[in-house]
Parts: structure tokens; sequence; C-alpha cells
């Protein structure tokens, strides 16, 4: 079974710092990965996607990722962090079937220091 | 172009009742799925809906249910509710059911049983 693990429940970092939020996936084909952000109260918000090709992703805010086949890995980055980035992040693999129903990680909650 | 919709915002009711969530997915749009958003459990998968038809559902008993209805909005029913079920449910919907469709959430409902 496809599983997504997030080591890090919890990150603190000061402003205009980088960041790098870890995500391992555990999945026998080629996966289609994305990461989504959650503001408190808010739905989910797509920042990037991964399905082939580039294995650096660029995605929206500002945030990249790198798809490491050998590492299991698809860990998100931001060279400089804002305020507003204080959100939930959450790592999820669609599995290789029919449909999307996706198995999320269990998140990474972010704080910004000023 | 509207986003995913959901009503309502809040939702309160007591032990045992039901409760019916809607959503209204982007125009376009034939999948629907919902997730079920619980503290402490992240983000678990209830249902996917395509072209009327149930196509997947999670690991949650008979008493969760829904419906899509011919203009591919969807209804989430829970009977008989639990304590357990208090959480922050989400619907997301897709062009289609492939891989490759990207899911756009809503802002979800907050379901609280007293």
């Amino acid at each position: 079974a496809q599983s997504v693990t997030q080591p890090d429940i919890h990150i603190t970092v000061s402003e205009g710092a980088s960041l790098e939020l870890r995500c391992n996936y555990s999945y026998g084909a080629t996966p289609y990965l994305f990461w989504y952000v959650q503001s408190p109260g808010q739905g989910l918000q797509l920042l990037l996607k991964y399905f082939s090709g580039d294995t650096l992703v660029q995605g929206i805010k500002g945030f990249e990722a790198e798809f490491k086949r050998s590492q299991s890995s698809f860990n998100l980055r931001k060279p400089s962090v804002h305020w507003s980035d204080a959100a939930e992040y959450f790592c999820a693999v669609a599995p290789d079937n029919y449909g999307q129903n996706f198995v999320f990680g269990p998140g990474t909650r972010l704080s910004v220091l000023p | 172009e509207a986003g995913v919709t959901q009503s309502p915002t809040h939702l309160i009711k007591t032990r045992g009742q039901q409760a019916t969530l809607r959503c209204s997915p982007i125009s376009g749009h034939t999948s629907v799925y919902w997730y079920q958003q619980a503290l402490g459990l992240g983000l678990q998968f209830l249902l996917w809906y395509d072209e009327g038809e149930e196509r997947n559902r999670g690991n949650f008993p008979p008493r969760f249910s829904g419906r899509q209805f011919p203009n591919y909005s969807s209804e989430l029913n829970v009977n008989a509710l639990e304590l357990e079920d208090s959480a922050l449910y989400l619907c997301a919907s897709s062009l289609g059911p492939q891989r490759l469709d990207t899911q756009y959430f809503g802002p979800g409902t907050r379901l609280t049983v007293l």
C-alpha cells in the first residue's frame, strides 16, 4: 500500500530564512506527487506537482520541490520564507489506479518568526 | 472562474442525528472527492464520484454515504453521528478521473458533533 511520511510535525523558521520540508513516499511504480498548503480555516491549495520529466519542479509562491527516486523523497524548498507562509503543508501521492484518491502525509506545520 | 464551494461552513449536530454536506465542483469538472480531516488523524479519503457513480470509497463505515447529481454537484451524508465524526470535511474536484487531473479543494465544512 502507498504511504507518505513527513518526518517533521512542526518547523519554526525566521522570516527570510530558507526552508526545506521533507516528504518520503512508499510506492512501487512511478509516483505522481503533490504538495498542498492549508492556511488556518482554509481548504488546500496546490503548490506544485510532479508527474514526470525534470525532477526539479517550480510551483507558486516561490516554492520548488525536487523528486529523488533513489531516496523516495519529494522535498519542498523555498529560499526565503515570508510571514504569510505560516501554514500546514501536506505532501500527497496519487496511486497508480483509475482515479485519484490521494494518500496524504500527516502534514508539517510551519511557524515563521518575525 | 469560481472554485469549489461547500456548504454549510459550519454544522453542529448531536449524537445520533444525520448530517448532510454539499459540494459544488468547478465548472466542467466531473470528478468529486470527499476527505475527512479529523484532529490527530490527518486527511483521510472518504469517497470518490465520477459521472454520477461512486467509483471508490475509503475505509469508512456505511453510515458515510453520498451521491453525485447530474450537474456534478455532490452531497455527503453521515448517519447516526458519533462524537468522533467531528472533523473538517473537504471536497475536491478534478476535470476527470485520470491521475494527471489535479484536485482542487474547497474550504471545507466544519462538522461538530455534541
